[in-house]
């Protein structure tokens, strides 16, 4: 129950479409569900995040869907730059005690 | 913004050797940070949970004698490898929430290597 689900392992996107990782969670306790941009030999950043009372949250060229109902949510980035090419990685979490479940990690690359 | 300094970036050492790593809240004050271990192409793995003047709490099946936690001060806490063997070879990276229903933020992790 306190898995999150993360699809798909790996990701080759063209420079300028669409990458889209998906999440799934079991524990509807959750309440807060950030996603991390990773690269290699550095520490996660933290990309965008959503609470379960907003359906769609953008910033920039990211956009995290949440259903509230299915248990998921998703990133997609618009018009994926090579830049963009990292491990992101999806977490739920409980804003009172800051713990996360993180997701099993997704390996984007973003073809020139 | 918020930033959490991680040192040393990398340690290499031989077995038997115990390694301290130290988590620092630079603009913020932390009264609660997160020790995490990661492996090659894994996730991460909630190790223990330091909290500022208290005993740290650690998440099922991570030893708490091998993985000494102080957090002294509400800007630093140091995680402990305590006789480091090969087996303990791995990323291991510290968070800390900003604030109350704040993200967390992380160091940019510590790559132990033991020999």
């Amino acid at each position: 129950q306190q898995q999150v689900k993360q699809s798909p392992q790996s990701l080759i996107v063209q420079k300028g479409g669409i990458s889209i990782i998906n999440c799934a969670y079991e524990n509807t306790a959750f309440d807060y569900f950030p996603w991390y941009q990773q690269f290699p030999g550095k520490g996660p950043a933290l990309l965008i995040a959503i609470r379960p009372d907003v359906s769609e949250k953008k910033e920039g060229r990211f956009t995290i869907s949440f259903n509230k109902s299915a248990k998921q949510f998703s990133l997609h980035i618009m018009d994926s730059q090579p830049g963009d090419s990292a491990t992101y990685f999806c977490a739920a979490g409980w804003s009172g005690t800051y713990k996360y479940i993180f997701g099993t990690g997704t390996r984007l690359k973003v073809l020139a | 913004g918020a930033v959490v300094s991680q040192h040393p970036s990398r340690v290499i050492c031989k077995s038997g050797t115990s390694v301290k790593i130290e988590c620092r809240s630079l603009d913020f004050q932390a009264t609660t940070m997160f020790w995490y271990r990661q492996f090659p192409k894994q996730s991460l793995m909630l190790m223990a949970t330091s909290n500022e003047g208290s005993k740290a709490t650690y998440e099922q099946g991570v030893e708490k004698d091998k993985f000494l936690i102080n957090h002294a001060s509400l800007t630093l806490s140091t995680l402990t490898v305590t006789s480091a063997h090969p087996e303990d070879s791995s990323f291991y990276i510290c968070s800390a929430p900003v604030g109350v229903n704040q993200p967390q933020h992380f160091g940019d992790g510590t790559r132990l290597s033991i020999l």
